[in-house]
């Protein structure tokens, strides 16, 4: 089926630093999100992304966060500077369409430690 | 916004039996409730959704219901196999025209099935 990729897998990082946090959506795809997970916790919605634009975030996107996905490739999400509560598993998906009852694709998520 | 509890958080039943489980939601504009299994270190992937126009759904061996008077929704898995062992998820968005796709997620039950 549909494939995201993530890269890297694990980031460790020291508090204060920056981190890029790398997804290639499935190709067609035209809607990118970002969810975060901390360990035994639901995955929660951080931000969702379309032809350029935020469209909605939520307060977890604090504004040390950024995303974007310059001229197709990546979609990024960018952290700067990092706290030690940024420490968790940042999963990207993407989606066809927009509207609740499409289907999302996740990737395998980027485990963020943060020291 | 949008709050789904998930029960049970650990599940674990004999092979050939029967699991379930049960998610409920807050908001009654939800409309699309996909359900994700999530193996150690993959990505979520969707396994069966149900929309808020059905009370019941069943691929192969998996049955979803939906009771929206309720709100509680619920995924049956008949004939369990070692290989269904995994982490689930429920979700539920409220999303038609417009929607933005931000699936609020239930907290996850792992599920495992014994030989």
């Amino acid at each position: 089926g549909p494939k995201v990729l993530q890269i890297p897998s694990h980031q460790i990082i020291d508090m204060g630093q920056m981190v890029t946090l790398n997804c290639d959506p499935v190709s067609n795809h035209l809607y990118f999100y970002w969810y975060k997970q901390i360990l035994g916790q639901q995955m929660e919605f951080l931000v969702n992304f379309y032809n350029g634009k935020v469209m909605e975030k939520s307060k977890l996107f604090k504004d040390q966060f950024s995303v974007e996905r310059p001229d197709g490739s990546y979609f990024t999400l960018k952290i700067q500077p990092t706290a030690l509560e940024d420490s968790a598993v940042y999963f990207c998906a993407s989606s066809l369409e927009l509207g609740g009852q499409n289907t999302l694709y996740f990737g395998a998520g980027t485990r963020l430690s943060v020291l | 916004g949008e709050q789904v509890e998930q029960l049970p958080s650990i599940l674990r039943v004999q092979e050939r039996s029967s699991a379930s489980i049960n998610c409920t939601y807050e908001n009654s504009a939800s409309n699309y409730f996909p359900w994700y299994k999530q193996e150690p270190g993959e990505n979520p992937k969707l396994i069966i959704d149900i929309r808020s126009n059905m009370e019941r759904k069943q691929i192969q061996g998996l049955i979803v219901l939906l009771d929206k008077k309720a709100k509680r929704f619920s995924l049956h898995i008949t004939d369990t196999q070692p290989a269904d062992s995994a982490m689930y998820f429920c979700a539920a968005s409220v999303g038609a025209t417009g929607g933005n796709n931000k699936l609020t997620f239930g907290q996850g039950t792992v599920l495992s099935v014994i030989p």
